[in-house]
């Protein structure tokens, strides 16, 4: 079992839906955890941490829930711009050599 | 704003050859490391460095060396290429807080093939 598991996607979606994608991890000593988001063939950028009590930032929202060691991206009124992967990254550590990436999910907002 | 600099952006390799990709940031982080990105993956990461002088394997470290002999450089050691290094690197800084690393600023990338 990969350490960090999220929704294999893709996801398409019409412009304006709301779309929400997961992410667990088995580690339950995991102590930091984030949102990225990467375009094709670009580097990855940090989207949203995800902090214990939720945190919203416009249209997306992060959640997470330790006791069923998983983290959650909601975003609603969809864009174009919103077409991208999203990897999710968990740290286990203070140390950020211990960060371990999702394998991404894409998603793909049409007109 | 220069960030962090990756260099060359693309490198094709024989089989057997060695080569170095460069990585410098100017944000003063004492976090650096680099990632291997393959087709339809996540980040993996290759070697890490807390500070100058210190260094340490990630997941994947075996075919490469790293040194961190200056707080803005990281160069990572192909030592023998071979086509299963035949990748995206991404290198990657964070200052170190209270709380431990921060956000992760990735180099545009580093695709390289061996042939």
């Amino acid at each position: 079992r990969k350490e960090v598991e999220q929704d294999p996607g893709p996801f398409n979606v019409p412009e304006g839906a709301t779309v929400a994608f997961n992410c667990t991890y088995s580690n339950s000593a995991s102590q930091s955890f984030f949102w990225y988001r990467q375009d094709c063939r670009k580097e990855p950028k940090l989207l949203m941490s995800v902090y214990s009590s939720g945190n919203e930032d416009g249209r997306f929202t992060a959640q997470l829930n330790r006791a069923s060691q998983y983290i959650s991206l909601l975003i609603r009124d969809s864009k174009l711009s919103d077409s991208a992967t999203y990897l999710c990254v968990v740290n286990r550590g203070t140390n950020a050599g211990k960060s371990t990436f999702g394998d991404g999910t894409t998603l793909t907002v049409k007109p | 704003n220069a960030g962090v600099t990756q260099t060359p952006k693309f490198q094709v390799l024989k089989t057997g050859q060695s080569m170095t990709l460069q990585c410098a940031q100017d944000m003063n982080h004492e976090y650096m490391s680099w990632y291997r990105q393959d087709p339809g993956m996540g980040l993996r990461l290759i070697h890490y460095s807390v500070g100058a002088g210190i260094t340490d394997q990630g997941e994947v470290p075996n075919g490469y060396n790293v040194s961190r002999s200056t707080t803005e450089d990281f160069p990572l050691r192909l030592l023998s290429a071979a086509p299963s290094q035949t990748s995206v690197y991404f290198c990657a800084s964070s200052y170190v807080g209270p709380l431990g690393t921060g956000e992760l600023f990735f180099g545009e990338g580093s695709r390289l093939t061996v042939l």
